[in-house]
């Protein structure tokens, strides 16, 4: 099947510094969006990005569909304790109903 | 809103065991999956309904089934259960125009077979 390759798989930081994180693809995407998984919770849908270029806030996790439409990043700014989880990145093929093709993750863990 | 609901949170089986994982939503999605999740393997599909009456196989469909009941409810079930289907699963719906791919998950059930 399709895979997203996510990099890196896990990160140890300060708390204060700022977070990124990528998504690449031998395939062109429709859609990318970011899910963070806090433990024993189900993911939760950060930002979703629909066009190529695309750069998309939210508070302060940033997110960019990239121009080839085979990649994307999301960075965190000033991370807090509470950034503590799994951020997972997702890719649609085609609009629609096709399903979600999803990354291993990042796992991401902050020192205060 | 209870959103999406999974039931059982937590089962234990023994290998040859059979089971059904149930999942009901109740924000009117079209769509409906099921997903596993197991250490350093991130979510890989199951199956998945793309509208109430259709069922289709996702990644790694081998040795589960599902039903889509109504357009709130859609089960997994084992059959026989093997060790290898030791895991986190979640069923996650969307509303499959527009923003298809934002999936709205529940918060797993975590199946371990002895």
């Amino acid at each position: 099947g399709q895979q997203l390759n996510q990099s890196p798989q896990s990160m140890f930081i300060q708390e204060g510094e700022d977070v990124s994180m990528n998504c690449t693809s031998s395939s062109i995407f429709n859609t990318w969006l970011w899910y963070k998984q806090e433990p024993g919770e189900g993911p939760v849908l950060l930002i979703a990005l629909y066009k190529a270029g695309e750069l998309t806030s939210n508070g302060r996790l940033t997110a960019q569909f990239g121009i080839t439409r085979k990649d994307s990043f999301l960075n965190i700014s000033a991370s807090i304790p509470s950034d503590v989880g799994i951020y997972f990145c997702a890719g649609q093929l085609k609009p629609g109903n096709t399903p979600l093709v999803f990354g291993k993750g990042t796992r991401l863990s902050v020192i205060a | 809103n209870a959103g999406v609901t999974q039931t059982p949170k937590f089962q234990v089986l023994k290998t040859g065991q059979s089971m059904t994982l149930q999942c009901a939503q109740d924000m009117n999605h079209n769509s409906m999956y099921w997903y596993r999740q197991d250490p350093g393997m991130g979510l890989r599909l199951i199956y998945y309904s793309a509208s109430e009456g259709t069922t289709d196989k996702g990644e790694v469909p081998n040795g589960y089934n599902v039903s889509r009941l109504n357009k709130r409810e859609f089960s997994l079930r084992l059959e026989s259960a093997a060790p290898s289907q030791t895991s986190v699963y979640f069923c996650a719906g969307s509303s499959g125009t527009g923003g298809a791919g934002e999936l709205f998950f529940g918060e797993g059930s975590r199946l371990t077979v002895l």
